[in-house]
């Protein structure tokens, strides 16, 4: 059972756009959550996390959102800039350990 | 570097033979872990470290596979009599440990099993 989702395996945007990632997650055991990018041949490169105590993060360009009660984050970047086209991963960790769970990734695409 | 070395980035080797990969993690960082990645797959964990000690080895997959932790800084992953199925990235990360700590990735090592 996948205990965090993302259901968007790809999303296109344009240049100076928002761009909005979803994750969703069933184990209400997690209690901080991160979001990673991923270039081909490269590792994940960590961007944002947030505890289960926020609901809101924001880092620059990025924000992550935190809806604890629908079990659900999300990710905003803006304005989405070329070189933002990557995978995006959302993970969670929570009180069984500190190993990640990740979602499938999503497959950001950003036109010039 | 900064950041979390692995070591070799690619292998290539015949199955049923051993291999073993590094990890060097960010200097300082107590907390160690193992990914793979395997194709058309997530990221899925393997094990953690923190300092020497492996408290949490439920996600490795088989008991071909084994890890070590000297010094509390390199780490150590082997795979004995490597299958086909073997065939991922295999990716560490380190981090300063806690549960609310962002953990920091290497490049992986890209393990091939002819």
């Amino acid at each position: 059972d996948q205990q965090v989702k993302q259901n968007s395996p790809s999303l296109s945007v344009q240049e100076g756009r928002i761009s909005i990632l979803n994750c969703d997650y069933t184990n209400s055991m997690f209690d901080y959550f991160l979001w990673y990018k991923k270039y081909p041949a490269e590792g994940p490169t960590f961007l944002i996390s947030i505890s289960s105590i926020k609901d809101k993060n924001e880092d620059g360009r990025f924000t992550v959102f935190l809806n604890k009660s629908a079990k659900h984050l999300s990710l905003h970047i803006v304005p989405s800039q070329p070189g933002d086209s990557a995978v995006y991963f959302c993970a969670a960790s929570g009180a069984a350990g500190n190993k990640l769970t990740f979602g499938g990734g999503t497959r950001v695409l950003v036109k010039p | 570097g900064a950041g979390v070395s692995q070591s070799p980035s690619n292998k290539v080797t015949e199955k049923g033979k051993d291999v073993e990969l590094r990890c060097d993690p960010i200097s300082g960082h107590t907390a160690l872990y193992w990914y793979r990645q395997s194709l058309g797959q997530g990221l899925e964990f393997l094990i953690y470290f923190q300092g020497n000690s492996a408290p949490d080895k439920s996600g490795l997959p088989s008991d071909r596979f084994s890890a070590e932790r000297t010094g509390g800084s390199v780490s150590t992953l082997t795979i004995q009599r490597t299958q086909q199925e073997d065939s991922a990235v295999y990716l560490c990360a380190s981090s300063w440990g806690g549960s609310d700590q962002p953990q920091h990735f290497g490049d992986g090592t890209r393990l091939s099993i002819l």
